[in-house]
């Protein structure tokens, strides 16, 4: 069990540019989850994928933002023509599909700062 | 719809002394409860869970909940502060008996301990 990884650990870009995070999760579990979390807050859940379907996204998911498990393994969120309030931590998290409710296990997380 | 509430941002306690953390969550159907703690510019590891069954719940580090439904409380304690438990701990909640597990986050507890 190596963990959830996820890179990079921070990002600075500008303002308008397109921004791409990717997310390994522990490899058995097949349920992943994107969760953004801003200064001062909880995490809020953005999106669920069930091995490689995306079954889930939250409204705070605009049009802008798109994720992707092609394979059912790693996972990338892509952020285009960045805006200033997508600043926060964007974490990543995997469980296991056996059972209802297994507990999630979160990486590190990507720092996204916008210029 | 569930939410959680987190009573008290900031709480500061003495090495030694009780923790004591607060949450209350809604929620229209049987929820399972979660804590989690972050310390700085890291993910969340879980701290424990509460699914079915005994309603004390004992996790890591010591820590311990207690749910009580007739309160709509999962509030955390620890009998005795460690300096190492200075963190931020968040109250999750998800729906429970569904096939995976979106978890709505409190806004978090910011725990201090002075020597």
């Amino acid at each position: 069990d190596t963990g959830v990884s996820q890179n990079p650990r921070h990002k600075i870009t500008k303002r308008g540019q397109n921004v791409t995070f990717r997310c390994d999760p522990i490899s058995e579990h097949n349920r992943l989850y994107w969760y953004r979390q801003t200064l001062g807050q909880g995490p809020e859940f953005l999106t669920y994928f069930q091995n490689e379907a995306q079954l889930e996204k939250s409204r705070l998911l605009s049009d802008r933002f798109s994720a992707e498990r092609p394979k059912g393994s790693f996972s990338t969120l892509e952020i285009q023509r960045t805006e200033q309030g997508d600043s926060a931590m964007y974490l990543c998290a995997s469980s296991s599909d056996r059972g209802s409710n297994q507990p999630q296990h979160f990486g590190d997380g990507t720092r996204l700062s916008i210029l | 719809a569930q939410s959680v509430t987190q009573l008290g941002s900031h709480v500061s306690v003495s090495e030694g002394a009780l923790v004591l953390l607060r949450c209350n969550y809604s929620s229209s159907v049987p929820p399972y409860l979660f804590w989690y703690v972050q310390y700085p510019n890291q993910g969340l590891q879980l701290l424990l869970k509460y699914t079915t069954g005994a309603t004390l719940v004992k996790g890591i580090n010591g820590f311990e909940a207690e749910f009580k439904k007739s309160e709509t409380s999962f509030h955390l304690t620890k009998p005795s502060a460690h300096m190492s438990d200075a963190a931020e701990y968040f109250c999750a909640v998800s729906r429970g008996g569904t096939s995976y597990g979106k978890l709505t986050f409190g806004q978090g507890t910011i725990l201090t301990v002075h020597p």
